[in-house]
């Protein structure tokens, strides 16, 4: 079957906008993650769905960023007014085991 | 805390063994896992480890696990230039926890 997509690939937009990021994950997937990865960094972690938990938060950097999760499947991931240090991979994975998760190919942001 | 470590960088002749090293702060860590990513790919799940092993072994991947000194390692036997990549070393509580990831090892082949 299909992997984890997200959309769209790039997006360029102007300081001060928002914009909203998209991940599908596999089908039947409960846990899904949100990353960030800035230019030649590691990740770092964003938010975490599991099921019908509540949403583990815990890395979300300010008050600009939120994710949406609808049951067990999309996720959109919200920024607003973006500045330029938000500029990033944003990375989405999902998993079904706890051992392994599936990642997308990511969204490349730039904030000009 | 929630730390994961790893020295940033390793450069390895081919055919020689790679170790990539990593320590991470949360002794009851239950899955320790190592990622790759290739310049401009995605990441991708190289193997894991549960807390209650030493060691696994997946063909050319060695892992070693001291759980004591909370130290992680992958050994890459025999490495070639399609080795070259960043590696990451991750850490997961439970089940039902986040992955947490170290900073990523850049692996440099030299042919």
């Amino acid at each position: 079957g299909a992997g984890v997509s997200q959309s769209p690939s790039n997006k360029v937009t102007e300081k001060g906008k928002d914009v909203e990021l998209r991940c599908d994950p596999i089908s039947g997937h409960t846990a899904l993650y949100w990353y960030r990865q800035r230019l030649g960094q590691g990740l770092e972690f964003l938010i975490y769905f599991q099921g019908n938990s509540a949403p583990d938060k815990s890395g979300l950097p300010s008050d600009r960023f939120s994710a949406e999760r609808t049951g067990e499947s999309v996720s959109t991931l919200t920024i607003q007014r973006t500045q330029q240090e938000d500029s990033a991979v944003y990375l989405c994975a999902s998993s079904l085991a706890p051992q392994e998760q599936y990642f997308g190919p990511g969204t490349r942001l730039t904030v000009t | 805390g929630e730390d994961v470590e790893q020295s940033l960088f390793l450069s390895v002749r081919e055919g020689d063994s790679s170790v990539i090293n990593c320590t991470y702060t949360d002794s009851s860590s239950t899955y320790l896992y190592w990622y790759k990513q290739e310049p401009g790919a995605g990441l991708q799940l190289l193997t894991y480890i549960f807390s209650n092993m030493d060691m696994k072994q997946d063909q050319r991947l060695t892992v070693l696990l001291n759980k004591k000194d909370k130290h992680l390692s992958l050994r890459i036997a025999d490495t070639q230039t399609g080795d070259s990549a960043i590696y990451f070393c991750a850490e997961k509580k439970t089940s039902y926890d986040k992955v947490i990831f170290g900073p990523g090892t850049s692996l440099s082949v030299i042919p």
